[in-house]
């Protein structure tokens, strides 16, 4: 059984500053998604991860994946306030394409 | 293309009354499936579709009905409404691009249900 965990759950920055969001993943997954969720909305994909070593940026969001370690991170460069949400991820489970197994989210808050 | 569509999207129910939360997609997607997110827990899977006739359960099956008679509509029932079942339901939908290898998923503006 697939189980997903976030680290921080929590997590208040500085604009300007550097964080990164971690989700370890108990067993194989073939694929690893990242979401942004704002306040009373409905949830963003952002990115697909699919292979060991896989790493897709955008703006200031930098996702990388690493099986052998069932680890992905999501690298914030810079933060600004509009980056302010909520940031899932979420392993593909079973052999059906979109089933997923959710983190519990990881609450961004970026202060001037 | 309107996308996921989800109706309602505020409902009140007592304990025991039966409801029907909608939900439909113009993509032409075949898989389909309802999410529900409660707070601290991120989204759990209940259901879920591969195509018009065909359903399976996910994480958290227990006390909702589904049935998928058309590629375009998803329904999720409640049959008898506990407060256990107050939460904020997404349906989401996707395909599976060839040419990417993955799939790309597209959530709805989700449904808040309150069960007193």
């Amino acid at each position: 059984e697939l189980k997903v965990e976030q680290n921080p759950l929590f997590l208040s920055m500085q604009e300007g500053k550097n964080y990164t969001i971690y989700c370890n993943y108990s067993t194989t997954s073939d694929r690893l998604y990242w979401y942004r969720q704002d306040p009373g909305k409905s949830l963003e994909s952002l990115f697909v991860l699919l292979s060991n070593g896989a790493v897709k940026q955008e703006g200031r969001l930098m996702a990388s994946l690493d099986t052998k370690a069932r680890l992905s991170t999501l690298h914030i460069t810079a933060a600004v306030h509009d980056l302010s949400a909520t940031y899932f991820c979420a392993g593909h489970w079973g052999g059906s394409q979109g089933n997923l197994i959710f983190g519990k989210g990881t609450k961004l808050s970026v202060k001037p | 293309n309107a996308g996921v569509t989800q109706t309602p999207k505020f409902q009140v129910l007592k304990t025991g009354q039966s409801m029907t939360l909608q939900c439909a997609q113009d993509m032409n997607h075949e898989y389909m499936s309802w999410y529900r997110q409660d707070p601290g827990m991120g989204l759990r899977l209940i259901h879920y579709s591969v195509g018009a006739g065909i359903t399976d359960q996910g994480e958290v099956p227990n006390g909702y009905n589904v049935s998928r008679s058309t590629t375009e509509d998803f329904p999720l029932r409640l049959l008898s409404a506990a407060p256990s079942q107050t939460s904020v339901y997404f349906c989401a939908s996707s395909y599976w691009a060839s040419g990417s290898g993955t799939d790309t998923q597209y959530f709805g503006p989700g449904t808040r249900l309150t069960v007193l």
